[in-house]
C-alpha cells in the first residue's frame, strides 16, 4: 500500500495519559499536514511540517500538543495529558511539495478515545 | 468571517437528478481549489481539483470555478445512494511562501433513491 498510513486505526487513553499518533507520506512526498476532525464537524487544521521542520503551527492548540517530523520515520502527533476533549479522528495528509497546484492525500485517520 | 463557506446541509437530491455543491471563499489571492469526498467514518477521499476559471469535467463531475465571483461548484450528474457523502471544498493559497489550505466544514449530500 503505497497510501498514506496512519496507525494506530484506534487508540484509547485514559485521562491524563499521553497518545501518540504516527503518520508515514505517501513514497515520495516531503510536506505532511495535520487536523482535527469531532463528529459532524469539518476539517480543523492544525500543523504542516516538511522534513525536521515545523512550517506552520496556526491551528494547533498552545499547551499539550506537538508535532514532528523527523529526517528518518513517521512523523509524530503528541498529545499530553489527554483530556475528554482530545476524543476526535485525527487524520494526517501529505503533499509531495508545498506548490500550489498539489493535491493533499490522506490517511484512514486515528480515532482517539478518551475515558 | 469564515474563510471558506459551505451550508452543511443535508442537501438532498432525488436518484438521478443533478446535485449542486457550492463553495465561497474570501482570499482572491486563491488559486487552487479541490473537492473532496468524505462517508461517514471514512478519510477524505480527492474527486476533482481545478485551478483555471471555467468548467472542468470528469465523468459524472464537473467542477466550475468563477475567481471573480469567488465561487467554485461541484455538479454531480445523475446522482446515485453511493454519492451519499459529505462534499469538503477545500482551497489553496500561498501564504508566507507556502501553501496554505483551507477546508470548508463540508455539505451533506443525501441521494433518495
Amino acid at each position: 500500500n503505497a497510501g498514506v498510513m496512519q496507525n494506530p486505526r484506534h487508540l484509547v487513553r485514559r485521562r491524563g495519559q499521553e497518545a501518540r499518533l504516527r503518520c508515514s507520506p505517501m513514497k515520495g512526498h516531503s510536506h505532511v499536514y495535520w487536523y482535527r476532525q469531532l463528529p459532524e464537524e469539518g476539517l480543523k487544521f492544525m500543523v504542516y511540517l516538511q522534513k525536521e521542520n515545523i512550517i506552520d503551527e496556526s491551528g494547533m492548540p498552545k499547551e499539550r500538543f506537538s508535532a514532528e517530523f523527523p529526517k528518518e520515520g513517521p512523523s509524530i502527533l503528541r498529545i499530553q495529558q489527554v483530556v475528554r476533549g482530545d476524543s476526535a479522528a485525527y487524520f494526517c495528509a501529505s503533499s509531495p511539495r508545498g506548490q500550489i497546484n498539489q493535491p493533499q492525500h490522506f490517511g484512514d485517520g486515528t480515532r482517539l478515545s478518551i475515558l | 468571517q469564515k474563510e471558506v463557506e459551505q451550508n452543511s446541509g443535508p442537501l438532498s437530491v432525488p436518484e438521478g437528478a443533478i446535485a449542486s455543491l457550492n463553495c465561497t471563499y474570501s482570499d482572491r489571492g486563491s488559486q487552487s481549489f479541490f473537492w473532496y469526498r468524505q462517508y461517514s467514518g471514512k478519510s477524505p477521499e480527492l474527486i476533482m481539483f481545478i485551478y483555471s476559471n471555467g468548467d472542468k469535467e470528469d465523468g459524472r463531475f464537473t467542477a466550475q470555478l468563477n475567481k471573480a465571483s469567488q465561487y467554485v461548484s461541484l455538479l454531480i450528474r445523475d446522482s446515485q445512494p453511493s454519492d451519499s457523502a459529505t462534499y469538503l471544498c477545500a482551497v489553496i493559497a500561498l501564504s508566507g511562501g507556502y501553501q496554505k489550505v483551507t477546508f470548508g466544514i463540508g455539505t451533506k449530500l443525501q441521494v433518495i433513491p
